[in-house]
């Protein structure tokens, strides 16, 4: 079965950094891109960052080009975010999400973490 | 960026109805690389529908999606309780840069 797993969310003070991880398993991590995608409060869906398989090719959305970088150990099934110059805008449930075919980077997803929660507030 | 913009917001049906819900985009969407998810209160996005009309694995043969370039439409056949959720469209085919709709509110009438 495919699970993954987030964790590292938590209360962060405006202008602090947080690291979110997401652990995998079930399925061979190395072969799929992952993304992150968050869903602020009562709001939608918004995609955050992709990267591809190997790890080469990232992409960030506009919102936090700069201050986010996302990063993979395929060696420990294990897929990070980090998060710097954190603002309230930023306070979200942070889903991680799987590519669905392997070897490629297609940026939608057939399976979903159940999110880490991250609260940026003074 | 491309723009998915959904309706109606919120669609008031009955079990058993049939339910459809509208994605335009505000260009075309490239090999009609759109898809659907469903999210029920308090869990994660479930993935429905990508290509625009191709369905998941493991999803029933009641929701099916179709359209192309800038219109598509989910529909749900004979809906069951478990269906009232909100749902998603989602491009996939615009250079990385990946959007959602707003979403669609199903709920019983």
């Amino acid at each position: 079965e495919v699970q993954l797993v987030e964790s590292g969310g938590g209360l962060v003070q405006p202008g602090g950094s947080l690291r979110l991880s997401c652990a995998a398993s079930g399925f061979s991590f190395r072969s799929y891109a992952m993304s992150w995608v968050r869903q602020a409060p009562g709001k939608g869906l918004e995609w955050v960052s992709g990267i591809s398989a190997s790890g080469g090719s990232t992409n960030y959305a506009d919102s936090v080009k700069g201050r986010i970088t996302i990063s993979r150990d395929n060696s420990k099934n294990t897929l990070f975010l980090q998060m710097n110059s954190l603002r309230a805008e930023d306070t979200a449930v942070y889903y991680c999400a799987k590519d669905p075919v392997r070897y490629q980077f297609l940026l939608f997803f057939d399976c979903w973490g159940q999110g880490a929660l991250v609260t940026v507030s003074s | 960026e491309i723009v998915l913009t959904q309706s109606p917001g919120t669609l008031s049906l009955s079990p058993g109805e049939r339910a459809t819900l509208s994605c335009r985009a505000s260009q075309s969407v490239n090999n009609s690389y759109l898809a659907w998810y469903q999210q029920r209160p308090g869990q994660a996005p479930r993935l429905l529908i990508y290509g625009a009309s191709t369905g998941a694995t493991g999803i029933p043969d009641r929701f099916s999606g179709s359209g192309s370039g800038t219109d598509f439409t989910l529909t749900i056949l004979r809906l069951e309780p478990e269906d009232f959720a909100v749902y998603y469209c989602q491009q996939y085919g615009s250079s990385r840069a990946i959007t959602f709709g707003q979403g669609t509110r199903l709920e019983i009438k």
